[in-house]
């Protein structure tokens, strides 16, 4: 059974600063993996997706990697700011494509002016 | 397109009550998912739908919960009777053929 890990739980930074938020997940055979961030009662919105081909994504100041022997993801975000705070959730779609996605936990980043 | 719609937003139910959440998935897309989030266990599948049809419902945690998918532009997801752990908030979200997936806004359900 798939499972997604995200460390840590969360996270408090400086403004300006560059920071690196982490997933792994136990089974290497993934379709594709996303990013999402989720602000204060709000859904899901989807950042940036990376196919099991790919090694990385980039959006704006976005930057996500992807690693799939190693079972992990990083997801780089350059020149942080106070609008960046929110929660960054980690997904994986297992090997089929028409399966659902299973999700780590989050990452709750706080970004101070 | 509006997006995935939900309703309600908000819900404060007694204990012992039916409760019923609605979703209206983006139109074209051909699967839809029901999760639960708390902050104990995170997102937590419940139920996916593809083509209307469920696919795999061993995420709903009792016979009390149940779904529907009448038609490619309507789901409910009921609880019955509904009870205080069931207090959490449920998403719905759909997408095409595993492309992006994209959320509601929740219903933020507190039974007391």
């Amino acid at each position: 059974k798939q499972e997604v890990t995200q460390i840590p739980a969360a996270l408090s930074v400086p403004e300006g600063e560059n920071l690196v938020l982490n997933c792994s997940f136990t089974d290497s055979a993934i379709y594709n993996l996303q990013w999402f961030r989720q602000d204060p009662g709000k859904g899901l919105t989807s950042l940036l997706l990376i196919q099991s081909s790919q090694r990385e994504q980039t959006s704006g100041r976005l930057n996500a990697s992807l690693d799939k022997s190693s079972g992990r993801s990083t997801l780089y975000i350059a020149a942080s700011q106070p609008g960046d705070s929110a929660t960054y959730l980690c997904a994986v779609r297992p090997s089929s494509g028409n399966t659902p996605l299973v999700f780590g936990k989050g990452t709750r980043l706080s970004v101070i002016a | 397109d509006a997006g995935v719609i939900q309703s309600p937003r908000h819900e404060v139910t007694e204990m012992g009550q039916e409760v019923t959440l609605r979703c209206k998935p983006i139109s074209g897309h051909n699967s839809l998912f029901w999760y639960r989030q708390t902050m104990m266990r995170g997102l937590e599948l419940l139920i996916y739908f593809n083509n209307n049809v469920p696919i795999d419902d061993s995420g709903m945690p009792e016979d009390r919960f149940s779904a529907k998918m009448p038609n490619a532009s309507f789901s409910t997801l009921k609880i019955q009777p509904s009870e205080p752990r069931d207090s959490a908030v449920y998403f719905c979200a759909s997408e095409f053929s595993g492309n992006t997936i994209y959320f509601g806004e929740g219903s933020w359900l507190t039974v007391v």
